[in-house]
């Protein structure tokens, strides 16, 4: 069993409508969790950290759910350049802080 | 400028050759990563480095090397090149501490013929 599991997706999705996306981990143990965006090509980027009690940065909120060990995205009024692939990223801190990354979930968002 | 630079951004070569990427950075952080991302398999950690001193083997580190030149550089060498080590590979540094964040270069796309 992969350690951070993503539904690779794409999730198509009209623009303007509301998506949202879980991921898995298996360790019990990990600490921190992030959804990082990464356009076609390019390097990952941290979008926001995932925090106990759920937290949002404007069309985006991240929630997490330790009883079940997944986190979810969610992303409202969707806009095209919202297009992208969303990484699920768990740390583990007794395992030196060292990033796990998922997969991956692609994103398209259509006119 | 960039604050995290890699090079080659684009490497083709042959089976057997020995292959350096090199990733400098100008962020002032102590430590630096190497990953290589396959389709569908996240970012895999190849080696790690919190500070000159320092370097850590990661999850896949078989086959390749790692030399830390200074705080700003860190390289990370193929000593006999083989196809699936076609890749994308990434450098990443991070301040460390409560501080989780990476910040990655952009990239470089390796194919081993």
């Amino acid at each position: 069993r992969k350690e951070v599991e993503q539904d690779p997706g794409p999730f198509n999705v009209p623009e303007g409508a509301t998506v949202a996306f879980n991921c898995t981990y298996s360790n019990s143990a990990s600490q921190s969790f992030f959804w990082y965006r990464q356009d076609c090509r390019k390097e990952p980027k941290l979008l926001m950290s995932v925090y106990s009690s759920g937290n949002e940065d404007g069309r985006f909120t991240a929630q997490l759910n330790r009883a079940s060990q997944y986190i979810s995205l969610l992303i409202r009024d969707s806009k095209l350049s919202d297009s992208a692939t969303y990484l699920c990223v768990v740390q583990l801190k007794a395992a030196g802080n060292k990033l796990t990354f998922g997969g991956g979930t692609r994103v398209l968002v259509k006119p | 400028d960039a604050d995290v630079t890699q090079t080659p951004r684009n490497r083709i070569t042959k089976t057997g050759k020995r292959i350096m990427l090199e990733c400098s950075q100008t962020k002032g952080h102590d430590r630096m990563y190497w990953y290589r991302q396959d389709p569908g398999l996240g970012l895999r950690l190849i080696y790690y480095s919190f500070d000159v001193k320092d370097i850590n083997k990661g999850e896949i580190s078989d086959g390749y090397s790692v030399s830390r030149q200074a705080q700003a550089k860190f390289s990370l060498s193929l000593e006999s090149a083989i196809p699936n080590q076609t890749a994308l590979y990434f450098c990443a540094t991070s301040v460390g501490g409560s501080n989780n964040e990476q910040f990655f270069g952009p990239g470089t796309r390796l194919t081993v013929l």
